[in-house]
C-alpha cells in the first residue's frame, strides 16, 4: 500500500536560515507527490507538485521541492525562511489511485 | 481563496445526535473528497465522490454516509455522535482526467461533540 512518511514532528529554523521538511514515501512505482501548507484555523493550501521531469520543482512563497528516487524522497526546502512560513506541512502521495494519501504533518516554526 | 466552500464553518452539537456537513465544489470539478483531521490521527481518507457516484472509500465509519447531487454539491452526514467524532472535516475537489492534478480544500468545518 501506498504511504508517505514524515520523520520529525517538528521543525525549528532561524528567520533568514534555509529551512528543510522532510518527507519520504514508499509505493512501487512512479507516484505523483505534493505539498501542501495549513495555517492556523485555515484549509490546506496546495504549495506545489512533482509528476515527472527535472527533479527540483518550484512552487509558490518561493518554496521548492527536491524528488529523489533512489532515495524515494520528495523534500521541501526554502532558502531563506521567513517568520510567516510558521504553520503546518503535509506532504502527499497519489499512485494509481484517485486517493491523495497524506503524512502526518510537520509543524515549522521559524524564529526571528 | 480555493474555491471550495464548505458550511457551516463550526458546529457543536451532543453525543448521540445528527450532523450534515456541505461541500460546494470548484466550479466544473468533479471529483469531492472528505477527510478528518482530528490531532491523534492526522489527515485521514474518508471517501471519494465522481460526478454523483462514490469512487473511493478510506477509513469512513458506519455511521458516517456522503452523497454527491447532480449539481455536484456533497453532503457528509454524522449520525450518532460519540466524543471521538471531534475534528476538523475537509472537503476537497479535483479537476479529474489526470492523476497529476492537484486538489483544491475548503477551509474546513470544526465539528465539536460534547
Amino acid at each position: 500500500a501506498q504511504s508517505v512518511a514524515q520523520p520529525e514532528d517538528q521543525v525549528n529554523v532561524a528567520e533568514g536560515n534555509p529551512l528543510t521538511v522532510k518527507c519520504t514515501y514508499s509505493v512501487s512505482g512512479n507516484p505523483y507527490l505534493f505539498w501542501y501548507v495549513q495555517y492556523p484555523n485555515r484549509g490546506l493550501q496546495f504549495l506545489l507538485k512533482y509528476i515527472t521531469g527535472d527533479n527540483l520543482v518550484k512552487g509558490s512563497y518561493g518554496f521548492e521541492a527536491e524528488f529523489n528516487k533512489s532515495q524515494t524522497s520528495f523534500h521541501l526546502k526554502k532558502p531563506s525562511a521567513l517568520v510567516s512560513d510558521s504553520a503546518l506541512y503535509f506532504c502527499a502521495v497519489r499512485y494509481n489511485t484517485d486517493k491523495l494519501i497524506f503524512g502526518t504533518g510537520t509543524r515549522l516554526q521559524v524564529f526571528p | 481563496d480555493s474555491g471550495v466552500t464548505q458550511t457551516p464553518k463550526h458546529l457543536i452539537t451532543a453525543t448521540g445526535q445528527r450532523v450534515t456537513l456541505r461541500c460546494s465544489p470548484r466550479s466544473g470539478d468533479l471529483s469531492v473528497y472528505w477527510y478528518q483531521q482530528s490531532l491523534d490521527q492526522g489527515l485521514q481518507f474518508l471517501i471519494q465522490y465522481y460526478n454523483g457516484e462514490e469512487r473511493a472509500k478510506g477509513n469512513i465509519l458506519e455511521r458516517f454516509s456522503a452523497q454527491q447531487f447532480p449539481d455536484l454539491h456533497s453532503e457528509l452526514n454524522l449520525s450518532s455522535l460519540e466524543l471521538g467524532d471531534s475534528a476538523l472535516y475537509f472537503c476537497a475537489s479535483r479537476a479529474t482526467g489526470s492523476q497529476n492534478t492537484e486538489a483544491f480544500f475548503g477551509q474546513g468545518t470544526r465539528l465539536t461533540v460534547v
